[in-house]
């Protein structure tokens, strides 16, 4: 089972918004409903932060926002701020009992 | 609130047995799936899931890749979960978490800090 494609690096002014993009096969977004973003700081555990595509947990901040198109899915985050700096990796679900995670993208915020 | 806390830094030798154990709090632990996943180190290693268990026994799914190699427990007197991986070579050299398995398809709602393995004679 590949990995998910992600781009290695993405940036932004604060305030700015940054778009990642996490790209794999059909057979990869298996259920094109089961998408998930999480969000991982040094020395901290990774967060949840987008599932089912577009749906935020309580307490993600409505800057972050998901989409999905065809077989690639994207990662909004809008009004940049210093603590969102972070790798954010995607995940699909890629049939039963079979998870696909991407190679992760270093967001930094200039 | 949800806790998962795991077990600290492992140092193996090839062919060895290492088994790592994830504690969760702060919510119904017989009523949630358990995920382990791993990153390699290094950048652009993307995170790889080993398999699921059901907290208190019942379905146990693993990653065909890791058939054969890795086994998943739970104690329900402590809360844990564990995951003992055999037969270590030093591709198994990575940080492994434990992801609680929440409400909806494909969700990790809650992680462990990671308990970093190395393989290395």
């Amino acid at each position: 089972q590949s990995a998910l494609t992600q781009p290695p690096s993405a940036s932004g002014s604060p305030g700015q918004s940054v778009t990642i993009s996490c790209t794999g096969t059909s057979r990869d977004f298996d259920n094109f409903n089961y998408v998930s973003w999480y969000q991982h700081r040094p020395g901290k555990a990774p967060k949840l932060m987008i599932y089912e595509v577009t749906k935020r947990p309580s307490g993600v901040p409505d800057r972050f926002s998901g989409s999905k198109s065809g077989n690639t899915a994207s990662l909004t985050v809008s009004g940049l701020q210093a603590e969102d700096e972070a790798d954010y990796y995607c995940s699909s679900s890629a049939g039963s009992y079979n998870y696909v995670f991407g190679t992760g993208t270093k967001v930094t915020v200039l | 609130q949800v806790q998962l806390v795991q077990s600290g830094a492992e140092v193996k030798k090839p062919g060895a047995s290492v088994k790592i154990s994830c504690r969760a709090s702060g919510y119904t632990f017989t009523s949630y799936y358990m995920h382990w996943v791993r990153q390699a180190p290094g950048q652009g290693q993307a995170i790889e899931w080993m398999g699921i268990t059901k907290a208190g026994g019942g379905i146990t799914k693993y990653a065909q890749k890791f058939q054969g190699r890795v086994t998943m427990t739970s104690d329900t007197s402590t809360n844990t979960i564990y995951m003992e991986l055999s037969s270590l070579r030093s591709e198994d050299t990575a940080v492994y978490y434990c992801a609680r398995d929440g409400v909806g398809g494909n969700v990790f709602d809650y992680w462990g800090q990671g308990t970093p393995v190395t393989v290395s004679s």
